[in-house]
């Protein structure tokens, strides 16, 4: 089966620019979440979806990130405007129904750097 | 909240020798744990998990980690690793009643020839 898609892999914009993401997560899976790995960290929840409703959102800045999932199946990450501490890879997970917490299925993740 | 501790940044080992990754975690309720693997440019991929049950959990690729209730670690093993082993290694924990996924800072494992 066709794994979690993601795009673009890569991306480099000057500050106060801003970026889009687009993840689209395994047919069937409901549940999707977006997180952000540092370099030399472990990736970070930004958000998390059931469907198109938002089930946690605690760790999103949201005076500059912002994140949709029209009809419960693709989503976009919005960063605007963005900072030096944004560089990160932005990983996009999903996972089906009757799944143990925790269990993920990831794609290859889209790489910010911010100059 | 619950948080996850890898002891080692980096372990780097030969090809064919052991090798142990340490994971300890603070929980004040139930776990689930888990073991992801990240290979160079590509993404996260669940190498065993721990859900109940028996407290040594195998996974992929011949690693098998042990849940230690009273030290709380979950450390990772594999008796003899290959080249294709280097990669990153994360020890992540959820709540049993929640669906919130915790990750360590993760360890780098280099296999040398």
């Amino acid at each position: 089966e066709a794994g979690v898609a993601q795009s673009p892999r890569y991306k480099i914009i000057e500050k106060r620019q801003s970026v889009a993401f687009w993840c689209n997560p395994i047919s069937g899976h409901a549940t999707l979440y977006w997180y952000q790995q540092i370099l030399g960290q472990g990736p970070k929840l930004l958000i998390q979806f059931q469907n198109n409703g938002v089930v946690d959102d605690s760790q999103l800045p949201k005076d500059r990130f912002s994140a949709e999932r029209l009809k419960g199946v693709d989503s976009t990450l919005k960063i605007q405007p963005a900072k030096l501490e944004d560089s990160a890879v932005y990983l996009c997970a999903s996972s089906p129904p009757g799944t143990a917490p925790g269990e993920l299925f990831f794609g290859e993740g889209s790489r910010l750097t911010v100059l | 909240a619950q948080s996850v501790t890898q002891l080692d940044s980096q372990v780097p080992v030969f090809e064919e020798a052991p090798v142990e990754l340490r994971c300890n975690y603070s929980s004040s309720v139930s776990v689930y744990l888990f073991w992801y693997v990240q290979y160079p440019n590509q993404g996260l991929q669940l190498l065993l998990k721990y859900l109940s049950g028996s407290t040594l959990v195998k996974g992929i690729n011949g690693f098998e980690a042990e849940f230690n209730k009273s030290q709380t670690s979950f450390h990772l093993r594999k008796p003899s690793v290959h080249i294709s082993d280097t990669a990153e290694y994360f020890c992540a924990v959820s709540k049993a009643a929640g669906n919130k996924l915790t990750f360590g800072g993760g360890t780098r494992v280099l296999v040398k020839p």
